[in-house]
C-alpha cells in the first residue's frame, strides 16, 4: 500500500543548531515530493518540491532537502534553525491522481 | 495575487446542525482540493474539482458532505447533521491545470476550524 511516513512525531533543537526531519515513502514508482510547512492555526505553505533530476533541491526559508532513491527518502534540512522556524512540517507524495502526507513533525527551538 | 482565501476561520455549531465553508482559490488556478486535517495528523483528501466538474471523491467523504464549484471559481462544502467527529480543519487547496507535475503543486488556505458541541 502507498505511505508516507515521518518517523519523528516531535523534535526540539537549540536555536542555531541543524536540523533534519525525516521523511520514507512506499509508493510503486518514484513519486513527486514535497515539504510543507504549517504554523498553528494555518494553512499549508509549501517550503520546496522535487520532481526530477537533482537530488538536492533548495527551498524557501533556508531549507534544502535531498531525495535518495535507495532508501525511499525525501529528507528535510536547514544548517541552521531560526526560531521562527517553530512550526509543524509534513511531507507529501503524489503520483497518479493521488497525494499523501505524512502524519507531520512539530519543531520546537529552544533560545 | 491573493493566494487561497476561506471564510469562516472559525466554526462552532451543535450537534445536527448544517454547516457551510466558502473557498476562493487563486484566480488562475482551474483544480480546487478540499482536505481534513485532524489533530496531530497530515491533511487527509476529500474532493477535487476541475474547473466545475468534480472528479473525485475520497471514500471520507460521506453522504452527509456535498461540495460544490458551480462557476469554476470559488467551492463551497456543506457538511449536513454534523457529528462531533466532524470536528476538524476543514482546508482547501488549489493548483493549475497543467499535467504532472505540476497539477500537484498545491497551495493551501488557512482553512476552516469546525468544532461540533
Amino acid at each position: 500500500a502507498q505511505s508516507v511516513t515521518q518517523p519523528d512525531i516531535h523534535i526540539t533543537v537549540s536555536e542555531g543548531a541543524s536540523l533534519e526531519l525525516r521523511c520514507n515513502y512506499s509508493y510503486g514508482a518514484t513519486p513527486y515530493l514535497f515539504w510543507y510547512v504549517q504554523s498553528p492555526g494555518q494553512g499549508l505553505q509549501l517550503l520546496l518540491k522535487y520532481f526530477s533530476g537533482d537530488t538536492l533541491v533548495q527551498g524557501i526559508k533556508g531549507f534544502e532537502a535531498e531525495f535518495k532513491r535507495s532508501q525511499s527518502s525525501f529528507n528535510l534540512r536547514k544548517p541552521s534553525v531560526h526560531w521562527s522556524d517553530a512550526a509543524e512540517y509534513f511531507c507529501a507524495v503524489a503520483r497518479n491522481n493521488d497525494m499523501r502526507f505524512g502524519a507531520g513533525t512539530r519543531l520546537t527551538v529552544k533560545p | 495575487d491573493t493566494g487561497v482565501s476561506q471564510n469562516p476561520r472559525h466554526k462552532i455549531t451543535k450537534r445536527g446542525q448544517n454547516v457551510t465553508f466558502r473557498c476562493d482559490p487563486i484566480s488562475e488556478h482551474n483544480r480546487l482540493y478540499w482536505y481534513r486535517q485532524t489533530l496531530g495528523q497530515g491533511p487527509e483528501f476529500l474532493t477535487y474539482f476541475q474547473n466545475e466538474a468534480q472528479l473525485e471523491k475520497s471514500r471520507l467523504l460521506s453522504d452527509r458532505f456535498s461540495a460544490e464549484r458551480p462557476k469554476g471559481s470559488f467551492s463551497t462544502l456543506e457538511i449536513q447533521r454534523t457529528e462531533q467527529g466532524d470536528s476538524a480543519m476543514y482546508l482547501c487547496a488549489s493548483s493549475v491545470m497543467q499535467g504532472p507535475p505540476s497539477s500537484y503543486e498545491q497551495y493551501f488556505g488557512p482553512g476552516t476550524r469546525l468544532t461540533v458541541t
